[in-house]
């Protein structure tokens, strides 16, 4: 697809389990973000990949998120022992030029 | 103080009206500036960008900067029920060594509703 795809598009975990969210970018993209969305609220940005370099990870909440993009195209967002305030919408997004393009999210709800 | 701030809204216009959304952001590095609309339940999406130095216009859009007064504003001309979405306002600031990557910093959002 021309798009950038996110998976699964839906997620629902108990508290405390492991998650792992996995963004494809568009090809050739070499920028990745990825933010939180919160119901009713604008994305919060949480890191940034250039190839396969994370050079910002100041937006993560915690140590329990780790992002990784080791071959500088698919991204993988994980979450160890998930918390009630982790739901929410995580979008990635990759770049060309100025213009983010962004996946469709993917909603997770931890119970 | 956020660094960026939208009224939630919703705001209300009749179909064919001009909607007007603003956005105060309170960088003055700020250095470039982005609207996306949203539909309920969908991701982001952009509809335009403008740099520091100039108003952009396109098609029933149009983006205007009051850099003096912080704030930067969409207009859109001949509103349509298919406008209804929330509207992001992003910035997207450059690093104190004057390089950029292209973190964008958003707004709380506006809802927009378009009557007919």
């Amino acid at each position: 697809g021309a798009g950038v795809s996110q998976s699964p598009r839906y997620k629902v975990a108990k508290r405390g389990q492991d998650v792992a969210l996995r963004c494809d970018p568009i090809s050739g993209h070499v920028s990745l973000f990825w933010y939180q969305q919160a119901l009713g609220q604008g994305p919060e940005f949480l890191t940034y990949f250039q190839n396969e370099a994370q050079l910002d990870k100041s937006g993560l909440p915690s140590d329990r998120f780790f992002a990784e993009r080791p071959e500088g195209s698919v991204s993988t967002l994980k979450i160890q022992r998930t918390q009630q305030e982790d739901s929410a919408v995580y979008l990635c997004a990759s770049m060309r030029g100025s213009e983010q393009y962004f996946g469709p999210g993917t909603r997770l709800t931890v119970t | 103080q956020k660094e960026v701030e939208q009224n939630s809204g919703p705001l209300s216009v009749p179909e064919g009206a001009i909607a007007s959304l603003n956005c105060t952001y309170s960088d003055r590095g700020s250095q470039s500036f982005f609207w996306y609309r949203q539909y309920s339940g969908k991701s982001p999406e952009l509809i335009m960008f403008i740099y520091s130095n100039g108003d952009k216009e396109d098609g029933r859009f149009t983006a205007q900067l009051n850099k003096a007064s912080q704030y930067v504003s969409l207009l859109i001309r001949d509103s349509q029920p298919s406008d209804s979405a929330t509207y992001l306002c992003a910035v997207h600031l450059f690093n104190a060594g004057g390089t950029s990557y292209g973190k964008l910093t958003f707004g709380q959002g506006t809802i927009l509703t378009v009557h007919p």
